[in-house]
């Protein structure tokens, strides 16, 4: 079982619709929860971080976490071609000096016109 | 420019040579990582410092990959006898302690070994 699963995609949305990706992840202990969008060819951007249970917003994006299913998602409103990209999920768990970011495989979004 | 530096930007090599890539991070940030990425792929976690001491090793990284980071400031990584596989983008990326905050990543440096 991988660490961080994501749907590769790609996800097609019209332009103006919302946006969800998805990411389960598999160690409990995991604290603290990221989403990066990366362009081709670019490195990752980190766009929304959140530790606690519900959601979390920020601007278009709001970022959900459900740490009993070990599940966060990222809603994306009003998406934009410009959103296109890929999504990259990321964990980390603070267990001792260990905190390093796992990431799934991302998942590719295209915003159709 | 106050974000995470990486140099170069691109490496063309032969198989079998030694390429070293440099990593300036965040003044503020103690922690570095470096991560691997290819193609369709998500980073690929290779190791990361809090300050200069190394914390953490992928037990995946063959003996070929090393990495310092002397004086807790700019990291070094080095791949000796390079080899076409090792062909991809290899980022770093920088945190306050315990990752808080997220991680901030650098340009990358895009590798082909040919």
């Amino acid at each position: 079982q991988k660490e961080v699963e994501q749907n590769s995609g790609p996800l097609s949305v019209p332009e103006g619709a919302i946006a969800s990706l998805n990411c389960t992840y598999s160690d409990r202990v995991s604290q603290s929860f990221f989403w990066y969008r990366q362009y081709s060819g670019k490195s990752p951007e980190l766009i929304m971080s959140i530790y606690s249970n519900g959601d979390k917003e920020d601007g278009r994006f709001t970022a959900q976490l459900n740490k009993a299913s070990q599940y966060v998602s990222l809603l994306i409103r009003d998406s934009q071609p410009s959103d296109s990209a890929t999504y990259l999920c990321a964990v980390t768990n603070l267990t001792g000096t260990a905190s390093k970011l796992t990431f799934g495989t991302g998942t590719r979004l295209q915003v159709t016109l | 420019d106050t974000g995470v530096s990486q140099d170069p930007r691109h490496k063309i090599t032969k198989r079998g040579q030694n390429v070293t890539f440099r990593c300036d991070p965040i003044s503020e940030h103690n922690r570095l990582y470096w991560y691997r990425q290819t193609l369709g792929q998500g980073p690929e976690f290779l190791t990361y410092f809090q300050n200069e001491a190394q914390l953490e090793k992928s037990r995946l990284l063959s003996n070929r990959f090393s990495a310092e980071r002397p004086k807790g400031s700019f990291s070094t990584l080095e791949i000796q006898r390079t080899e076409q596989g090792d062909s991809a983008m290899y980022l770093c990326a920088s945190s306050f302690p315990g990752g808080q905050g997220g991680a901030f990543f650098g340009q990358g440096t895009r590798l082909t070994v040919v």
